[in-house]
């Protein structure tokens, strides 16, 4: 099975300042056609999650440009371009290459 | 609007039987698979299944948590999946959130994600 680690697990940042988030997988995430299936979520205090990120670097509809994704193969980043009140919650990064599927423990980010 | 809304959740014994639904609405849900995830209260998000569309067979994946106790079925007529719980732990005390799969027959990406319904197994 494939373990995903995220780091940190808390993240303290300013408005307006950039944040990221690591996301590690304990085997590569490329998939048999080609594709590499990570996601990553976002989940504000109360609510379900939302899907922010695909394949590494789709931002899904609706999502603000502020939020990028990147990497390859076993390290992945969110990166979230200047931090607004509206981004804090838990966000969690999500292997979908392979069943069984899993999620990186969440990342908290808050403001300083 | 595309919505998945999970209900059937309560509380129950260890040992007991539940069955939550998620019913769909504002797309053609027979073309979609969705999983079953779960978040136990204060923590991370666990995959718990999958089940194909029809077009892939209906066939169904588990995490190994869940595996022979747990169930996801749909009945594309009215739109609903199933995730039937059988011999119920109390590790098995989450909200439970279904969610619709993209990107083909595995689903590689998911959303929307229901409001999830919250499941207490405890004496």
């Amino acid at each position: 099975d494939i373990v995903m680690t995220q780091t940190p697990l808390s993240s303290p940042v300013t408005l307006g300042q950039p944040a990221s988030i690591s996301c590690r997988s304990s085997q590569s995430l490329v998939h048999s056609d080609g594709n590499t299936y990570l996601s990553w979520l976002q989940q504000r205090p109360g609510q379900p999650p939302r899907l922010l990120i695909y394949k590494i670097s789709n931002r899904f509809s609706g999502v603000p440009d502020r939020f990028s994704g990147s990497g390859a193969g076993t390290d992945f980043t969110l990166r979230i371009n200047r931090v607004e009140a509206e981004d804090v919650g838990v966000y969690y990064c999500m292997q979908v290459t392979q069943f069984p599927y899993s999620f990186g423990q969440g990342t908290k980010l808050e403001i300083k | 609007e595309v919505q998945l809304v999970e209900s059937g959740g309560g509380l129950v014994q260890p040992g007991r039987s539940l069955r939550l639904s998620c019913t769909a609405s504002g797309f053609t849900f027979g073309d979609y698979g969705l999983s079953w995830v779960r978040q136990a209260p204060g923590k991370g998000l666990e995959w718990v299944g999958f089940i194909r569309s029809t077009a892939y067979g209906v066939t169904t994946e588990y995490a190994a948590s869940v595996k022979g106790r747990f169930t996801i079925s749909r009945d594309d007529s009215k739109s609903i999946a199933y995730l039937q719980m059988n011999s119920l732990k109390t590790e098995d005390t989450a909200v439970y959130y279904c969610t619709r799969g993209q990107g083909g027959g595995g689903a590689h990406w998911f959303d929307p994600w229901g409001q999830g319904t919250l499941v207490t197994v405890s004496s």
